[in-house]
């Protein structure tokens, strides 16, 4: 599975859109991305993923480029509590047997 | 829906003794039940693959002798920290998947070995 790049860390004030990048330059043709954040002390938390389309949940926005060498994860509104370690994640095929690596991921401060 | 859980969240536990971990899939059945180990301010490090039915896949550098994991059940995976000691004080994580993409994570345990 190819290798991801985020920044360590970024700050973002409270209510203000918080736009996390990521770059994936070896992705492959099959390989999704997926992004998880993780709170302290707790397990991660999915929060989307997308192939080469744009994507949308209830939790965030996702940004990928035509050429899907890098994305963005978009918080509209950030608050408070998400305050966490945000990762992006480069995963190959279908199936749930897939593992997945981990970075450092992003660690994102939103402050009052 | 596709909720893992995960028990105990905190565990002490003496130098030689053994703990064990409950992971459980409740809304879902997995084939496939992955554990990490996570050290402060770093990654989440891949154990092992645990598979229903099988033996574990173990990461390389992982001692399945010190790491035993057994998954008998559709909804239930167990890791088994033996003869424990300080250094494997850790914050132990595992997770499931329900669809072909998506992947739940148990709310972790923290194990610190005194």
């Amino acid at each position: 599975d190819a290798k991801t790049t985020q920044p360590p860390s970024m700050d973002c004030a409270e209510g203000r859109a918080a736009n996390l990048p990521c770059n994936h330059s070896t992705i492959s043709g099959n390989e999704y991305v997926y992004w998880y954040r993780q709170i302290h002390s707790q397990g991660p938390q999915y929060i989307i993923h997308g192939l080469k389309n744009n994507e949308t949940n209830e939790m965030a926005s996702l940004i990928i480029t035509e050429d899907r060498k890098s994305s963005t994860l978009i918080l509209p509104h950030a608050t408070l509590r998400d305050t966490a370690v945000y990762y992006c994640i480069v995963r190959g095929g279908a199936g749930n047997n897939r593992k997945l690596i981990w970075g450092l991921g992003t660690s994102l401060a939103v402050n009052p | 829906g596709a909720v893992v859980s995960q028990h105990p969240s905190r565990v002490i536990c003496k130098s030689g003794t053994s703990v064990k971990i409950e992971c459980r899939s409740l809304d879902f059945q997995a084939t496939t039940m992955f554990w990490y180990r996570q050290f402060p301010k770093k990654s989440l490090m891949l154990m092992a693959t645990s598979n229903e039915g099988s033996k574990a896949t173990y990461e390389q550098g992982v001692e399945k002798d010190k790491f035993l994991i057994n998954h008998a059940s559709l909804t239930l995976s167990t890791l088994t920290v033996t003869s424990a000691h300080p250094e494997d004080s850790s914050f132990y994580i595992c997770s499931a998947s329900k669809a072909a993409n998506g992947y739940t994570f148990g709310s972790g345990t923290r194990l610190t070995v005194v």
